[in-house]
């Protein structure tokens, strides 16, 4: 199976301020179709996922815009250019270009300090 | 508005069998997969499988095989997950969640599962 690392695991970040999370495969997700089948999700306490980011770098529909994601192949990127209090949860990458064996990374909690 | 409205907690017994189930609305439900994940207490959700409700195609996660069946009933817009011989270690949140273009775009609010003896 394909194994993503997240760093880091923990993110304290003043609001206001950008926040970056990294995302490395074990594989390429670099699909024939020429998209990246790496999505980014956050799991506000006592909620069920949301997505955020689909394809690599396709906002999900109603996600601000100060979330973006980037990178290809083995290397990803989810950006928050601006933390608010409400974007405190955990962050999760997941991968999706094995369908038979879709696979998340650890995840980031995110903290407001 | 999408929605996908799941069934209510379940206490069950080691060795017994559950079946969660997730109705549909708002969308065309023959349209997308429907993917079941479960979420351990504080840890990493963790995909199950798929069933595709169009033909009724279903992959499975290695470490479910022989364990979980999901089917979809189209004339009540349903998706059902049965997970059998339970064990303590299957106490955990199930969610579903519909899939597009390799992303889950929506997911149900999860239903609790209990094994104990």
């Amino acid at each position: 199976d394909i194994v993503l690392t997240q760093s880091p695991l923990s993110l304290p970040v003043t609001p206001g301020e950008p926040a970056s999370i990294s995302c490395r495969s074990t594989q390429s997700l670099l699909f024939s179709n020429g998209y990246n089948y790496l999505n980014w999700y956050l799991q506000k306490p006592g909620q069920s996922p949301q997505l955020l980011i689909y394809l690599g770098s396709i906002r999900a529909s109603g996600v601000p815009d100060r979330f973006s994601g980037s990178g290809s192949g083995t290397d990803f990127t989810l950006k928050i250019s601006r933390v608010e209090a409400e974007d405190v949860g955990l962050y999760y990458c997941m991968q999706s270009v094995q369908t038979w064996a879709i696979t998340f990374g650890q995840g980031t909690r995110l903290e407001i300090k | 508005e999408v929605q996908l409205v799941q069934s209510g907690a379940e206490v069950k017994k080691p060795g017994t069998t559950v079946k969660l189930s997730c109705s549909f609305s708002g969308y065309t439900f023959t349209d997308h997969y429907i993917h079941w994940l479960q979420q351990a207490p504080g840890k990493v959700p963790e995909w199950m499988g798929l069933v595709h409700p169009e033909d009724g195609e279903t992959i499975y996660a290695e470490k479910f095989q022989g364990r979980v069946a999901m089917t979809a009933d189209t004339s009540t817009d349903t998706a059902y997950m049965e997970l059998r011989s339970l064990r303590s270690e299957d106490t955990a949140l199930y969610y579903c969640a519909t899939e597009k273009s390799g992303g889950f775009h929506h997911w149900g609010q999860g239903t609790l599962v209990t094994v104990s003896s």
